[in-house]
């Protein structure tokens, strides 16, 4: 069974600085997705990864995928206000068609 | 741009009763989903259907859940005798293929009071 961990859960960040949001899944996953989400709202796609070494960018967005260490990251670069929302990583393998979602990374980007 | 479109967006109603949210694809779309969102907790999963057939379901959605494509275009969730617990946001979603990119609606936010 596919499970999806991701960390942090809260992120709190300065304008202008750098981070990271990490997401482990557990088994085989042949699709990784990243969603964001305002308060209130749908779920927006962001990125969808399909292979190892697979890196997208939107903006100040990059998302990229590791296969092998089961793992996908998304980085921020340069955060701005406008970047704060909770953003969602979601695994799809194809012995399972529903995506299983992480909890969630709340990120908050403050001045 | 085609969409995902949901209704209502807010639906409060009394514990015990029955509550249909609708849904409509997008309309090339042959997959549809339902999952739902508790507030501040994670996306859950409640039950695929293809091919006028549900074809996976996940632990969450027991007897009291069913769904309906009822004609060409929409596609409903129904809560036969709604719970405290049911409270939450609830996404339909739809795709080409199974393995494709699932697109989702805005949600209908349902309170059970």
């Amino acid at each position: 069974e596919l499970k999806v961990e991701q960390n942090p859960l809260f992120l709190s960040m300065q304008e202008g600085k750098n981070y990271t949001i990490y997401c482990n899944y557990s088994t085989t996953s042949d699709r990784l997705y990243w969603y964001r989400q305002d308060p209130g709202k749908s779920l927006e796609s962001l990125f969808v990864l399909l292979s190892n070494g697979a890196v997208k960018q939107e903006g100040r967005l990059m998302a990229s995928l590791d296969t092998k260490a089961r793992l996908s990251t998304l980085h921020i670069t340069a955060a701005v206000h406008d970047l704060s929302a909770t953003y969602f990583c979601a695994g799809w393998n194809s012995g399972n068609t529903p995506l299983v979602f992480g909890k969630g990374t709340r990120l908050s980007v403050i001045a | 741009e085609p969409e995902v479109t949901q209704t209502p967006s807010h639906q409060v109603t009394q514990m015990g009763q029955e509550v249909i949210l609708r849904c409509v694809p997008i309309s090339n779309h042959l997959y549809f989903y339902w999952y739902r969102q508790i507030l501040g907790q994670k996306v859950e999963f409640l039950v695929s259907f293809y091919n006028n057939e549900i074809s996976e379901k996940s632990e969450i959605f027991d007897d009291q859940f069913s769904v309906e494509r009822p004609d060409g275009s929409n596609f409903t969730l129904k809560i036969r005798s709604t719970k405290l617990e049911d409270s939450a946001m609830y996404f339909c979603a739809s795709s080409v293929q199974a393995s494709g990119e699932q697109f989702f609606g805005p949600g209908t936010r349902l309170t059970v009071l």
